[in-house]
């Protein structure tokens, strides 16, 4: 499974861009890119994936790359709420149960 | 459309006591997976399973957890004889119809072993 390498950690002034970067130079070509985030000691958070092209939600955009082998998650106008650490995950596939394999991720702090 | 469901959010139990912790997948999803993150540590996979069907349980401890995923009710993450170092929060997560789908996670379940 394809490993990922994220910066501990990150700080952001609030209503700022907050650019958080993901490196994944083993990811293979079938292979998605997802992002997720843990506020506190909830649940992790859903917030976007893609596999070549960049991707828009209502919550973050995510840029991948052309060589795919990194990619980066923009908040657009962080909030204090936005504080959490983030996980970049490459899952195992469809052979494997896609599992979710966390590494240690980002903790963005946005600060006022 | 609800949300994963878990229950209890918060479980207090003795040494040598049975842990029953119950997750509600979001409704027409029928894969389940159950995490569990030890204090101040990343999340790690246990078991991944289908209605009645255990698919992958390489992360789950040999002796003392169970877990199941019947055809009617929640999944089952049960853990006999707890010891102190099963303090955790165990997540559950689930996904559609296939396994490539995206995994939405539940509260979670605070385990306390006293």
């Amino acid at each position: 499974d394809a490993k990922t390498t994220q910066p501990t950690s990150m700080d952001c002034a609030e209503g700022r861009a907050a650019n958080l970067p993901c490196n994944h130079s083993t990811i293979s070509g079938n292979e998605y890119v997802y992002w997720y985030r843990q506020i506190h000691s909830q649940g992790p958070q859903y917030i976007i994936h893609g596999l070549k092209n960049n991707e828009t939600n209502e919550m973050a955009s995510l840029i991948i790359t052309e060589d795919r082998k990194s990619s980066t998650l923009i908040l657009p106008h962080a909030t204090l709420r936005d504080t959490a650490v983030y996980y970049c995950i490459v899952p195992r596939g469809e052979e494997a149960g896609n599992m979710l394999t966390f590494g240690g991720g980002t903790r963005l702090m946005v600060k006022p | 459309n609800a949300g994963v469901m878990q229950n209890p959010r918060h479980l207090v139990r003795r040494r040598g006591q049975e842990a029953r912790l119950r997750c509600s997948p979001m409704k027409g999803h029928s894969h389940v997976y159950w995490y569990r993150q030890l204090p101040e540590e990343g999340l790690k996979f246990m078991v991944y399973l289908q209605k009645e069907n255990i698919i992958d349980e390489s992360g789950m401890p040999k002796e003392r957890f169970s877990a199941e995923f019947p055809k009617e009710g929640p999944s089952i993450l049960r853990i006999q004889q707890v010891v102190r170092g099963d303090s955790a929060a165990y997540f559950c997560a689930s996904s559609p119809s296939t396994s490539t789908d995206t995994q939405y996670f539940g509260p979670g379940t605070r385990l306390t072993v006293l």
